[in-house]
């Protein structure tokens, strides 16, 4: 079975350019979870899918952060513009959607911001 | 708010010994209860997962606890090996629905010294 991808793996910008991850499910998965991992810290939730509805951004900083799930499947989480404190691990992650299920993790985009 | 924390932040023993990782959380109104493992430049693994009904959970060398009423989970590694070397984080799920609430605590980073 597949597993959780991302791209890309690691990333470097400058502040106030934009960025953009893509993430690809396990299939068949209908929940998708983007958490933010700032070094030294667990991961924190940003937004998560339920197919292709948001059922929690409480956490996503919604004036520079924004993400889809178009078709419920992939999904993309864009910053625009970025600023020196995003730097940090963008974690993927999915389940079967059944409630609090195991979660899935993608292997996560590094990224630095200059 | 729930809060969850993780002592000590990291933790070093020579191969073969025992050890236990502490987790502690400030809410007991949760769902379950899951251990996970993070290696270096890599995602998060599920190691187990306790819901809030049971006590323990076991797998191979590994045992974790939970005590809802006192806040704390432990997990407990037998016979340590230095592929056991790597973060260990808890995350405590809050609700059973697609917008459970999940946290993170910052981790343990362990190192086996062969």
């Amino acid at each position: 079975e597949a597993g959780v991808a991302q791209s890309p793996r690691y990333k470097i910008i400058e502040k106030r350019q934009s960025v953009a991850f893509w993430c690809n499910p396990i299939s068949g998965h209908a929940t998708l979870y983007w958490y933010q991992q700032i070094l030294g810290q667990g991961p924190k939730l940003l937004i998560q899918f339920q197919n292709n509805g948001v059922v929690d951004d409480s956490q996503l900083p919604k004036d520079r952060f924004s993400a889809e799930r178009l078709k419920g499947v992939d999904s993309t989480l864009k910053i625009q513009p970025a600023k020196l404190e995003d730097s940090a691990v963008y974690l993927c992650a999915s389940s079967l959607g059944r409630g609090a299920d195991t979660q899935y993790f993608g292997p996560g985009t590094r990224l630095t911001v200059l | 708010k729930q809060e969850v924390t993780q002592i000590p932040a990291a933790l070093s023993v020579p191969e073969g010994e025992n050890l236990v990782l502490n987790c502690s959380f400030t809410d007991s109104a949760i769902y379950n209860l899951q251990w996970f493992r993070q290696d270096p430049g890599k995602g998060l693994t599920s190691l187990l997962l306790i819901q809030s009904s049971q006590r323990e959970q076991t797998s191979g060398r590994l045992n974790a606890s939970l005590d809802k009423s006192s806040g704390r989970s432990t997990l407990y590694i037998a016979a340590s090996q230095p592929g056991d070397s790597a973060t260990y984080l808890c995350a405590v799920i809050r609700g059973y629905s697609s917008a459970s609430k999940i946290i993170f605590g910052s981790g343990t980073r362990l190192s086996i010294r062969p």
